[in-house]
C-alpha cells in the first residue's frame, strides 16, 4: 500500500520569506512523487514531479521540491513567497510498479497562507 | 490549460434523483479517473479506467457507477442520490504510469 502524510494542515508565511510545505511518503519500492496546487473552487494543477535522477526538482511558478530517500520526504519549497501562492497544496505518490490502480494517492493537503 | 472538461460545475438536486456527471478530455489519454473530495479536504479515488470498456473501482467505496464507451468520455452516474453523496467530484486523465494527471474543474454536487 502507498500513503502520503502532510503533517501540517496550514502553513503561514510572510510575503517575501521562503516557504516549505512538508510531505513524507510510504511506498513499496521506488516512488513517483508529485505536487499539485488547488485554488478555491478549481481543479488541481500540476506543479512538479520526481521520477528519477536529480533529487532537486524544479517546477511551475518558481516552486521546487527535494527528494530525500533516506527520510522518505519530498518537501515543497520556494525561495520567496507571493500572496498569490496562497492555496491548497497536495503531495501525491505512486509506486513504480505493483498491482491495483495506478491512480495517485494524495495527502490530505496543506493550506498555504501568504500574509502581505 | 488542460483540455479536460466537467459538467455541470454545480448541481443541487433532491434525494432519490438520478444524476450523471460528465467528463470529457481531448488529449487522447487512455487513463481516466474520478476522485471524490470534500471541500478543502483530501482526494479519494473512486473509479478509474485504462481505456475503452475498462472500468474499475478505486480505494474509496462509492455507490456511483461509470462507463467508458469512448476514449474521450468518462461519465459518472448516481442512480438515486442521497445527502451523503454531497461532495465535489474531480475527473482526471493522464498517460503512462509516471505522467502527471490533468484535472477538470470539478463538479460540486449538493443533495438535499
Amino acid at each position: 500500500a502507498q500513503s502520503v502524510a502532510q503533517p501540517e494542515d496550514q502553513v503561514n508565511v510572510a510575503e517575501g520569506n521562503p516557504l516549505t510545505v512538508k510531505c513524507t511518503y510510504s511506498v513499496s519500492g521506488n516512488p513517483y512523487l508529485f505536487w499539485y496546487v488547488q485554488y478555491p473552487n478549481r481543479g488541481l494543477q500540476f506543479l512538479l514531479k520526481y521520477i528519477t535522477g536529480d533529487n532537486l526538482v524544479k517546477g511551475s511558478y518558481g516552486f521546487e521540491a527535494e527528494f530525500n530517500k533516506s527520510q522518505t520526504s519530498f518537501h515543497l519549497k520556494k525561495p520567496s513567497a507571493l500572496v498569490s501562492d496562497s492555496a491548497l497544496y497536495f503531495c501525491a505518490v505512486l509506486a513504480h510498479s505493483g498491482g491495483g490502480a495506478d491512480g495517485l494517492t494524495f495527502g490530505k493537503g496543506t493550506h498555504l497562507i501568504i500574509q502581505p | 490549460e488542460a483540455d479536460i472538461y466537467q459538467t455541470p460545475r454545480y448541481l443541487v438536486i433532491g434525494t432519490g434523483k438520478k444524476i450523471t456527471l460528465e467528463c470529457s478530455q481531448t488529449m487522447g489519454h487512455d487513463k481516466m479517473y474520478w476522485y471524490q473530495q470534500d471541500p478543502g479536504m483530501e482526494l479519494h479515488l473512486i473509479h478509474y479506467s485504462y481505456g475503452v470498456n475498462s472500468t474499475e473501482k478505486g480505494d474509496l467505496s462509492s455507490e456511483s457507477t461509470v462507463s467508458r464507451i469512448r476514449t474521450e468520455h468518462f461519465p459518472l452516474t448516481l442512480e438515486s442520490a442521497r445527502p451523503s453523496h454531497t461532495s465535489q467530484y474531480l475527473c482526471a486523465s493522464g498517460w503512462g504510469r509516471a505522467g502527471e494527471l490533468f484535472f477538470g474543474e470539478g463538479s460540486r454536487l449538493t443533495v438535499l
